[in-house]
């Protein structure tokens, strides 16, 4: 079965700074997907990012950035200039690739806290 | 509006009800996914539409929970005999594609609780 590991329940992190949001992952399916969103207090859950298990370079969407380590099974989300809207909480998310099973499965979540 | 609407946005029942939760998916996609978020979790995959069919349910806990998508558009999670252990907001998806990767659209979802 499928796992998504978050370490970090809270992070603060200031203003215009970069912070890295931690995720690992463990799958015996070669092929998956890795997946960012965000949960701001509205509840309504956003994607951010996505990196498929066979691409070979790191994805990267406007200033987030997800650092793909293969070997390693892990897949932090990097964002870059934090601003004070990114105050919220963050899920990393892995779908496996078989036909059939478009399920996702996240983590536990981290709250960021971006501070002026 | 263009998003997914989930209806009702808060529901408080008593243990031993039926309810029902409905989704509204962004017109035109033919995926349709129900979650469930417990306080502090992130979200539990429940159930996967492709069109009409349910293509995957085996996250259904038990057999009180059950799930339609008659038209292949709106659809609808019911619950009978609630549970206190029931309570958490259940999210609903829709994406354009199928099996292929397609970015989940989430709605804002409906917050049960069972009193």
């Amino acid at each position: 079965a499928q796992k998504i590991t978050q370490t970090q329940p809270g992070m603060f992190v200031q203003e215009k700074e970069a912070v890295t949001l931690d995720c690992t992952y463990d799958t015996s399916d070669p092929s998956y997907g890795l997946f960012w969103y965000k949960q701001p207090s509205s509840g309504e859950m956003i994607f951010l990012i996505y990196q498929g298990s066979y691409d070979q370079q790191n994805a990267t969407e406007g200033r987030y950035s997800l650092n793909f380590q293969k070997a390693r099974k892990s897949a932090n989300l990097v964002i870059s200039a934090s601003q004070l809207g990114d105050s919220a909480m963050y899920f990393c998310a892995m779908s496996l690739g078989y036909t059939g099973r478009r399920a996702l499965t996240f983590g536990s979540g981290t709250r960021l806290q971006v501070q002026p | 509006g263009a998003g997914v609407s989930q209806t009702p946005s808060n529901k408080v029942t008593e243990k031993g009800k039926y309810v029902e939760l409905r989704c509204d998916p962004i017109s035109g996609h033919t995926a349709l996914y129900w979650y469930r978020q417990s306080l502090g979790q992130g979200p539990e995959f429940l159930i996967y539409f492709q069109g009409t069919g349910a293509a995957d349910d085996s996250g259904l806990p038990n057999d009180r929970f059950f799930a339609v998508r008659p038209e292949g558009s709106v659809s609808t999670l019911k619950i009978q005999r609630t549970e206190r252990g029931d309570s958490a907001v259940y999210l609903c998806a829709s994406s354009a594609g199928g099996t292929e990767y397609g970015e989940l659209f989430f709605g804002e979802g409906s917050r049960l609780t069972v009193l």
